[in-house]
C-alpha cells in the first residue's frame, strides 16, 4: 500500500523559513518510474504545484517561486524535504506532497493527507 | 508561461452528463490529467494521459483532448461526484530542462 505523510510546523512566522518533510512507504524514491511532487492549495483555492524531484535526483521548481524553494531526498530514509525561505502570510496554506508515475508522461497518482501551514506573526 | 482555464463552476441535475473542460493553446500536445477533490480532502487521479482510468474509478468518468481543449465527461452524474476538479498538464520551455507541472483553476460540481 502507498502512502505519503506530511509533517512540519503548522505555524510559522513572516520572514522563517519553512522546512516541510515528506515520509513514503509502499515504494521507493530510488525507482526510476517514481518520483515525488510538493503542491499547495490556499485556503479556498486552487492547487498549486510546487517542485519535483525525482530518483536521479532530477529536480525542477515553479517559476514563480523557484528563488524560494529547494527540494531533496534521503532515500535510506524514505524521506523528501522541501524548504521554503522567506515565508509570507500568503504562503498559508495546505501543502501536499504527491507521488509521480512516469511513463511517457507524468501524472500524481497518490496524495498525502497534506498539512495545513499557517503564516503569521 | 503556459496556462489552462477551466470554468469556476458548474451544475448539473442528477443522471445527467456533465462536460468539465479545460482549455490551454495547443493542449492536445501535451497529456492531460484530472483530479477529483471533495471538501476537506486530498485530490485523487480520476484521468491520466488524457483518457485512461485509474483502477477504481468508475467507467462513468471519461475524458478527451483535441485542440486546445481537453474534457472530463461524467455520464449518469450521481450525488456523490459533487466535488472540484482541477486538470493539469505538464509544460516544457527552453529554459527548463524537465518539466514543470501547472494546474488549472478548477471547477466546482454541483449535483442537484
Amino acid at each position: 500500500q502507498v502512502t505519503l505523510k506530511e509533517s512540519g510546523p503548522v505555524l510559522v512566522k513572516p520572514t522563517e523559513t519553512l522546512t516541510l518533510t515528506c515520509t513514503v512507504s509502499g515504494f521507493s524514491l530510488t525507482n526510476a518510474r517514481m518520483g515525488v511532487s510538493w503542491i499547495r492549495q490556499p485556503p479556498g483555492k486552487a492547487l498549486e504545484w510546487l517542485a519535483n524531484i525525482f530518483s536521479n535526483d532530477e529536480k525542477s521548481y515553479s517559476t514563480s517561486l523557484k528563488s524560494r524553494l529547494t527540494i531533496s531526498k534521503d532515500t535510506s530514509k524514505s524521506q523528501v524535504v522541501l524548504t521554503m525561505t522567506n515565508m509570507d502570510p500568503m504562503d498559508t496554506a495546505t501543502y501536499y506532497c504527491a507521488r509521480i508515475r512516469t511513463f511517457s508522461s507524468n501524472w500524481f497518482d497518490s496524495w498525502g493527507q497534506g498539512t495545513l501551514v499557517t503564516v503569521s506573526s | 508561461s503556459y496556462e489552462v482555464t477551466q470554468p469556476p463552476s458548474l451544475s448539473v441535475s442528477p443522471g445527467q452528463t456533465a462536460s468539465i473542460t479545460c482549455s490551454g493553446t495547443k493542449l492536445s500536445e501535451k497529456f492531460v490529467c484530472w483530479y477529483q477533490q471533495m471538501p476537506g480532502q486530498s485530490p485523487i487521479l480520476v484521468i491520466y494521459q488524457d483518457d485512461k482510468r485509474p483502477s477504481g474509478i468508475p467507467e462513468r468518468f471519461s475524458a478527451s483532448n483535441s485542440g486546445n481543449t481537453a474534457t472530463l465527461t461524467i455520464s449518469g452524474t450521481q450525488a456523490v461526484d459533487e466535488a472540484d476538479y482541477y486538470c493539469q498538464a505538464w509544460d516544457r520551455t527552453n529554459r527548463t530542462i524537465t518539466a514543470i507541472a501547472i494546474f488549472g483553476g478548477g471547477t466546482k460540481l454541483t449535483v442537484l
